[in-house]
Order: C-alpha cells, then structure tokens, then sequence
C-alpha cells in the first residue's frame, strides 16, 4: 500500500539554526500539506499546497516557514530560525484526487527538538 | 469556545466493553467530519469519516448531530488494540476541505 514518508524520523538543532524537513506524498496526490503537534497538545495545521503553490496557511506559518516542491516527489518545510517552541512532532499529509480529496494520509512524522 | 472540542479522558474500561466518546465542534459551517485514531508518538491515522446519516464500520459506529454540533464514536466489543488516542476531526467550512481542524484526543485504554 502506498504510503507518506517523512526524513529524518528525529532532528535536533540549536536555536537560531535552519532545518528543512522532507516528505515524499504518495505518488499521485496533488494536495500536501503540513501540520505539527508539540507534546502533549493537539494536531495544527500549518500550511496547505497545490499546483505548485501555498493555498492556505495558518497563523503559526509566519515568514519563518516555507515549503518546497523542489521536484516532483520531495515536499519540504524549512524553517529558517529555529526557535524553541518549534519543537514538535512535524506531519506530512497528501491528499488525491478532487473526489477524495477529504481523506488525508500522514507520514510518520519527524520529531525537532530545538536545544 | 474551542473549535473541537473532546473529553480528553483516559477512558479505561475492560475488554469486551462498549466505549462511546462524544466531540462537539463550534463552527455551524463545517462540512466534513473525521475520526482520527492515534497511537503513541505515532502518526494518525484515519478511522472513519462521519456522515450525517451515521455510519458504521465493523465494530465502530460514527453519529452527526448538525442541529446540537456533535459528533460521536462507539466502539463495541472493545480490543486491547484499541487502546489509543481518538481524534475528533473537522473541516472548517464550506468549500474548503484541505484544512483540518483537530481535537485534543480522547484517551482510552483497553484492560485486559
């Protein structure tokens, strides 16, 4: 069964350092997206994508965040500063076609730690 | 008022038992409804989508109340597998079904 993978499964940085977090959607979805969820609280969404470009974003996705579809299987997160409340479980989710776009499927996820 | 809204638990309860979990959300538009399932430190998973005439999977059974803005899961005939993190989910409004918006999870935990 196709699946959402997420690299690295765990990064840890210094405050103030870049990290960019990778994700390969499953391999026809057009929709990816990303959402984070700090210990212990709920699931949020971050950003959404489409064609190449952001379609929504939530108000945590501040100019310290951008996502990337460098080529056609990599959807990346970058944040540029790292700060320490960015630390938190990281998902990845892509969606297919236009009919079930509603059901989304997330990958592993990558746990940042910022020290 | 939070957007969804979730007994957050932890429901302990003995194998076999019938467990029913309630989740109001605030948004009178939204138009999709999910339950999420997630283990621990691990990613959710999908469950089952809620539809308004309710729906049932196996030994899972989804309600939508549109009028009261809740929505419920009974699990029946509980598993220790079943022993996770419930994930009351919806989208915000009309049209737009990319963003999801979650709930704080109800804990529930299987004994054997």
């Amino acid at each position: 069964e196709p699946e959402v993978t997420q690299t690295p499964s765990h990064q840890v940085t210094q405050m103030g350092q870049e990290v960019i977090l990778r994700c390969v959607p499953i391999s026809n979805h057009l929709y990816f997206y990303w959402y984070r969820q700090i210990l212990g609280q709920k699931v949020e969404f971050l950003v959404s994508f489409y064609n190449n470009e952001i379609s929504e974003k939530s108000e945590i996705f501040d100019d310290q965040f951008s996502v990337e579809r460098p080529d056609g299987s990599n959807f990346t997160l970058k944040i540029r500063s790292t700060k320490l409340e960015d630390s938190a479980m990281y998902f990845c989710a892509s969606s297919g076609e236009l009919a079930l776009a509603d059901t989304q499927y997330f990958g592993p996820g990558t746990r940042l730690t910022v020290l | 008022r939070k957007e969804v809204e979730q007994d957050p638990g932890p429901f302990n309860v003995p194998e076999g038992a019938t467990v029913a979990f309630n989740c109001t959300y605030s948004n009178s538009a939204s138009q999709s409804f999910f339950w999420y399932r997630q283990d621990c430190r691990k990613e959710p998973k999908l469950l089952m989508s809620v539809y308004s005439s309710g729906n049932e999977d196996g030994r899972f059974t989804a309600q939508l109340n549109r009028a009261s803005q809740y929505i419920s899961l009974l699990i029946r005939d509980s598993k220790l597998s079943d022993s996770a993190t419930y994930l009351c989910v919806v989208t915000p409004e009309a049209g737009n079904n990319r963003k999801l918006i979650w709930g704080l999870g109800t804990s529930l935990a299987v004994n054997p």
